[in-house]
């Protein structure tokens, strides 16, 4: 089955300063590659995805990038904020329809 | 309000004591799942459900069952729990199976098998 490492586990960033947040799949037959967003207490909730056809997305100070041929794909958030501390997790999807999670990052913005 | 429901959302159990995790959807959606958090694992799929009566394996399946009578609601069933069943657990919905759908996930259930 898939594999998806995550990395780091956990990373502290001033306020305003940029985050990165790194994911390798095993499977080349990944197509779909969310992100979720994990806060203290709730669920995981989809925050950005990327389709296997596109290198990069972006959604305000969020952006997605992907490499297929490198099979990474990487989540960055800009002019972080204290509401962006939490869990991050990034999943890949092929043609199975399980979707497959990396182990998470844990954020801490710090104001 | 369009959401996933879980209960109980916190329980403390015995070993072999059966118990039952509801999980319902209010958005229609044809497809379910059951995931379960670990620290240091991320969420790993336990069984699926692509409609009413299809269900299916994920990769964590072993001590648990599910059933899918109606669209709305899929339980996971814990015939005789055990402590490595300690764990976070979270229902999730979706449209379709579809590769694209975006999975909506439900507050969580904290167990805990004594």
């Amino acid at each position: 089955g898939e594999n998806v490492e995550q990395h780091p586990s956990t990373l502290s960033v001033q306020e305003g300063d940029s985050a990165v947040i790194k994911c390798t799949y095993s499977d080349s037959a990944s197509n779909y590659f969310p992100w979720y967003k994990q806060e203290l207490g709730k669920g995981p909730q989809l925050i950005i995805d990327i389709r296997s056809n596109v290198g990069e997305k972006k959604d305000q100070r969020i952006a997605v990038t992907l490499n297929k041929t490198a099979k990474h794909f990487s989540l960055h958030i800009t002019e972080t904020q204290p509401e962006d501390s939490a869990v991050y997790f990034c999943a890949t999807k092929g043609v199975a329809n399980n979707l497959f999670f990396g182990t998470g990052t844990r954020l801490t913005v710090i104001p | 309000e369009a959401q996933v429901t879980q209960n109980p959302r916190y329980l403390i159990t015995v070993t072999g004591k059966k118990l039952t995790v509801t999980c319902s959807q209010n958005m229609n959606h044809e497809y379910m799942s059951w995931y379960r958090q670990d620290p240091g694992l991320g969420l790993r799929q336990i069984y699926y459900s692509m409609n009413v009566e299809v269900t299916d394996k994920g990769d964590v399946p072993e001590g648990y069952k599910v059933s899918r009578k109606e669209k709305r609601n899929f339980p996971l069933i814990l015939e005789s729990p055990s402590p490595n069943q300690t764990s976070l657990y979270f229902c999730a919905s979706s449209l379709t199976g579809g590769i694209f759908n975006e999975q909506f996930f439900g507050p969580g259930t904290r167990l805990t098998v004594l």
